[in-house]
């Protein structure tokens, strides 16, 4: 039962580049949640998705576009990396009223 | 728009000792509220939550959190903290009428022996 499931674990970008974060749930959820994490501002939303080829803005989604092709799979894309956007990047999912279930986050850093 | 505020950003304990980690919040609506913990280098793990009904609600680990609604609080507590409490707690809000669910701060829990 692998739950939520981040890819890349660690990734190193120059400024400028772009780059495409997955997020797979095995759990059949319908929400698909993108958040970041930086230190003293706890956990910030960017996108989310309510299911299959939707997806809605959140607190902070300058600089970030999502895609909700399959049910499963929720992507989050840098089009031009930017300093700022340095951060632990976590996906969430859950399905109805349960609580979100987490993946074990992406750790970026650009340069 | 929701918002949640963790006052403190660490919070000391001994062994033994009943821990507080206070999370306050502002919802239009009925809130449902969580509170989640998380270990070094890996994500959020959910803990517990209130949605309706009593207001004491146990959880796991031992933890558990009162919901007082004139207070707008959903502070959570433990009787005897261990040591393996020691991690960093989200408190996170959200309604009815909306998807997003929104994170306080974070509240950095040390238990020492």
């Amino acid at each position: 039962n692998a739950g939520v499931t981040q890819t890349p674990k660690f990734r190193v970008l120059k400024t400028g580049q772009s780059m495409t974060l997955l997020c797979a749930q095995d759990m059949n959820h319908e929400y698909m949640y993108w958040y970041r994490q930086d230190p003293g501002m706890g956990l910030r939303l960017i996108h989310y998705s309510v299911g299959e080829g939707t997806t809605a803005k959140g607190e902070v989604p300058d600089g970030y576009n999502v895609s909700r092709l399959k049910k499963q799979n929720f992507l989050l894309g840098l089009e031009s990396a930017a300093p700022s956007q340095t951060s632990v990047y976590f996906c969430a999912s859950r399905g109805g009223a349960s609580p979100l279930h987490f993946g074990n986050g992406t750790r970026l850093t650009v340069t | 728009a929701q918002s949640v505020a963790q006052p403190e950003d660490q919070v000391n304990v001994a062994e033994g000792n009943p821990l507080t980690v206070k999370c306050t919040y502002s919802v239009s609506g009925n809130p449902y509220l969580f509170w989640y913990v998380q270990y070094p280098n890996r994500g959020l793990q959910f803990l517990l939550k209130y949605i309706t009904g009593d207001n004491l609600v146990k959880g796991s680990y031992g933890f558990e959190a009162e919901f007082n609604k004139s207070q707008t609080s959903f502070h959570l507590k433990k009787p005897s903290a261990l040591v393996s409490d020691s991690a960093l707690y989200f408190c996170a809000v959200s309604s009815y009428n909306t998807d997003k669910l929104i994170f306080g701060t974070g509240t950095r829990l040390q238990v020492f022996p």
